[in-house]
């Protein structure tokens, strides 16, 4: 098992300009998450997923859109880069471990994307 | 809204001292999770608590949960230089689906 890939591993983009962040996993889990990491800010949770077809904001959600067509992938589309969405993004997929949505096994993080906007 | 806190931001020990991190959130914790990312690395799921009081321990790491399930810690007996990283806690905004993170402490430790 490959685990969570995400593609590419560093991205460069002037202002203005748009791209989709790419994430896979092969685990077959419902939930799946995307992050932003900054310094002294920890993880900040940008969108969210629970299944195919079933998406929802996260705390950071503005300028940044996902879908989730298949249970293996979920992309972030950056629809107008500006210099603040200088990060690194992380996406994390998990097992729901009951019905109730606080009910999460643990997550697995891919390796991350390195983000800057100029 | 829902705010998981962590102190220190940063810590600095000698090898062989002890470390403790602490996790508070503002309100009731069904589960917290923790979590280290090692430098330029990725975050890797140390451990999962559910019950109130819960305590844990992997090896030299002793995680508990407090008893009222809002605040958290995790101590670190004798630490080592392959402990340096970021210690991150995690819990879930009620029931929305949202895994919320702390900022996170980092550790670093001088052979």
């Amino acid at each position: 098992n490959a685990g969570v890939t995400q593609t590419p591993k560093f991205q460069v983009l002037k202002t203005g300009q748009s791209m989709t962040l790419q994430c896979a996993q092969d685990m077959n889990h419902e939930y799946m998450s995307w992050y932003r990491q900054d310094p002294g800010m920890g993880l900040r949770l940008i969108h969210y997923s629970v299944g195919a077809g079933i998406t929802d904001q996260g705390e950071v959600p503005n300028g940044y859109n996902v879908s989730r067509s298949t249970t293996e992938d979920f992309p972030l589309r950056l629809l107008s880069a500006a210099p603040s969405q200088t990060s690194v993004y992380f996406c994390a997929s998990s097992s729901l471990a009951g019905t109730k949505l606080s009910s999460y096994n643990e997550q697995f993080f891919g390796p991350g994307t390195r983000l800057t906007v100029l | 809204g829902q705010q998981v806190m962590q102190i220190p931001q940063y810590q600095h020990v000698q090898e062989g001292e002890d470390f403790t991190t602490y996790c508070n959130s503002s309100t009731t914790l069904s589960n917290i999770q923790w979590y280290k990312q090692r430098p330029g690395g990725h975050p890797v799921f140390l451990i999962q608590l559910v019950k109130s009081g819960e305590v844990k321990k992997q090896k030299r790491l002793t995680f508990q949960f407090g008893e009222a399930k809002k605040n958290s810690s995790l101590h670190i007996t004798a630490t080592q230089t392959t402990d340096v990283g970021t210690y991150f806690c995690a819990g879930p905004k009620g029931n929305t689906g949202k895994l919320i993170f702390g900022q996170g402490t980092t550790l670093q430790v001088k052979p």
